[in-house]
């Protein structure tokens, strides 16, 4: 079965800094590849999708993510981190012949001011 | 407002009780899924479906049961709670083909063991 391992459950940055949240996949073939976002006591919302059309693949709200099959990586990136992105993400993979979507463990994005 | 709609929002419930729990979406999607969230374990899927009257198994599948019986309606059942059933349950649906995994979630329903 495909899977997601996402590396750091907890990261911080400053206001303005760079956002890196980690994402490692397992798949044999090139998967279907996510990002969602869990603003507190809410449910998730799609950030991006990868379906192979393009490496680099852009969301909302300025973040963006590179798959890159060398490394089996598609980390989520955002150039400035604003107070309004600290939220948990979570990297997702669909499997089980496209039926199922299985979530990583989450990274909890913590914005200092 | 087109969406996800869970209920109840939260609960608290005695261990051996029969808990069902509803969830209703607006958006005509074939793919219904039903989560659980966890501290330091993500969403794991319970059950899911990829249309009406079929149903299927995910990671965590034992101590629930679901039903398909229409488009809308997706309600997952704990026949006798226990207190591992303590958790954040989070219903979802989707299209399949081009947009699979593209999904539309409610906002949880939290759910107590004692």
């Amino acid at each position: 079965a495909q899977s997601v391992t996402q590396l750091g459950s907890h990261v911080s940055v400053s206001e303005g800094a760079l956002v890196l949240l980690r994402c490692n996949y397992s798949s044999s073939v090139p998967p279907y590849l996510f990002w969602y976002v869990q603003y507190p006591n809410q449910g998730l919302q799609l950030l991006l999708k990868y379906t192979s059309a393009a490496t680099l693949v852009k969301g909302i709200n300025g973040f963006e993510a590179e798959f890159k099959k060398s490394e089996t990586s598609f980390h989520l990136t955002k150039p400035s981190a604003h107070m309004s992105d600290a939220a948990e993400y979570f990297c997702a993979v669909i499997s089980g012949g496209y039926q199922k979507v299985t979530f990583g463990t989450g990274t909890k994005l913590q914005v200092i001011p | 407002i087109a969406g996800i709609t869970q209920a109840p929002t939260s609960q608290i419930l005695a261990a051996g009780r029969r808990m069902t729990l509803r969830c209703t979406q607006d958006m005509r999607h074939n793919a219904m899924y039903w989560y659980r969230q966890d501290l330091g374990l993500g969403l794991r899927l319970i059950h899911y479906s990829n249309t009406a009257g079929t149903t299927g198994k995910g990671e965590v599948p034992d101590g629930y049961s679901v039903s398909r019986a229409n488009t809308d309606d997706f309600p997952l059942t704990l026949a006798s709670a226990v207190p591992s059933q303590t958790s954040v349950y989070f219903c979802a649906s989707g299209k399949q083909g081009a947009q699979a995994g593209e999904l539309f979630f409610g906002e949880g329903s939290r759910l107590t063991v004692l």
